[in-house]
């Protein structure tokens, strides 16, 4: 069974970095071919792809955001972390990781709201 | 890179058939075969409905179906039920070897 869970502040103060955390189970990011990526949804908006870390490391970015965006793996803990930083009130969303390129499995979203 | 082009919304009478457009550039939906479409219910993750323009994962109603054309994906429901009610979103590979999504359609059954 693959799941995949969103974790990491509510709150974030304007200016700060985010750090989330996607734990998952049932598949391996040392599988060639998988990859794990965000998207994020503003409340009642649409979504919104971030980026995407592979199986060997290769990452790609949102074109609008690879300058504050950060995204790692950690193959043993089976997670993948997304690190935003100088958050502002526009980053307040709901943020989801998913399996693949299909965004097959996603997982339940963390939301996540930059307030002073 | 800019969004996708979907209608905000449309609807339709149970049993009837609708159809939902994508538009994007040469550089996305044009370029690659790699458009997939959601579906999400309120306050819910979304759930893939189609994958690669037209292929169904399992567990997936044939009622749903979809197409390309251009630079223009398609979602069709056909037999439209209460339970298709829910927002739609298309997303598709780009050049830049990342991702893009629409705006979102809000499926309405009447």
């Amino acid at each position: 069974q693959i799941t995949l869970k969103e974790s990491g502040p509510t709150l974030v103060k304007p200016t700060q970095t985010l750090t989330l955390t996607c734990t998952f189970s049932g598949f391996s990011l040392t599988t060639s071919g998988l990859n794990v990526g965000w998207i994020r949804q503003p409340p009642g908006k649409a979504l919104e792809w971030l980026a995407v870390i592979y199986w060997d490391d290769d990452k790609r970015y949102s074109p609008s955001l690879k300058n504050r965006l950060n995204i790692t793996k950690d193959t043993a803990k089976n997670q993948v972390v997304l690190t935003m930083t100088n958050v502002d009130p526009v980053d307040t969303a709901t943020y989801f990781c998913v399996r693949g390129n299909w965004f097959d499995y996603w997982g339940q979203g963390t939301l996540v709201i930059v307030s002073s | 890179q800019s969004a996708l082009s979907q209608p905000a919304s449309v609807s339709g009478s149970p049993g009837q058939s609708i159809a939902i457009s994508c538009t994007g550039t040469s550089n996305d939906v044009g370029g690659y075969n790699f458009v997939s479409w959601y579906q999400q219910h309120p306050g819910k993750a979304p759930r893939l409905m189609i994958y690669d323009v037209r292929n169904r994962p399992s567990g997936i109603s044939n009622r749903f179906s979809a197409s390309k054309s251009g630079n223009t994906a398609f979602l069709t429901i056909s037999g439209l039920q209460p339970e298709d009610e829910g927002d739609y979103h298309c997303s598709s590979f780009t050049g830049n070897n990342t991702w893009v999504f629409g705006g979102g359609t809000k499926v309405s059954v009447l």
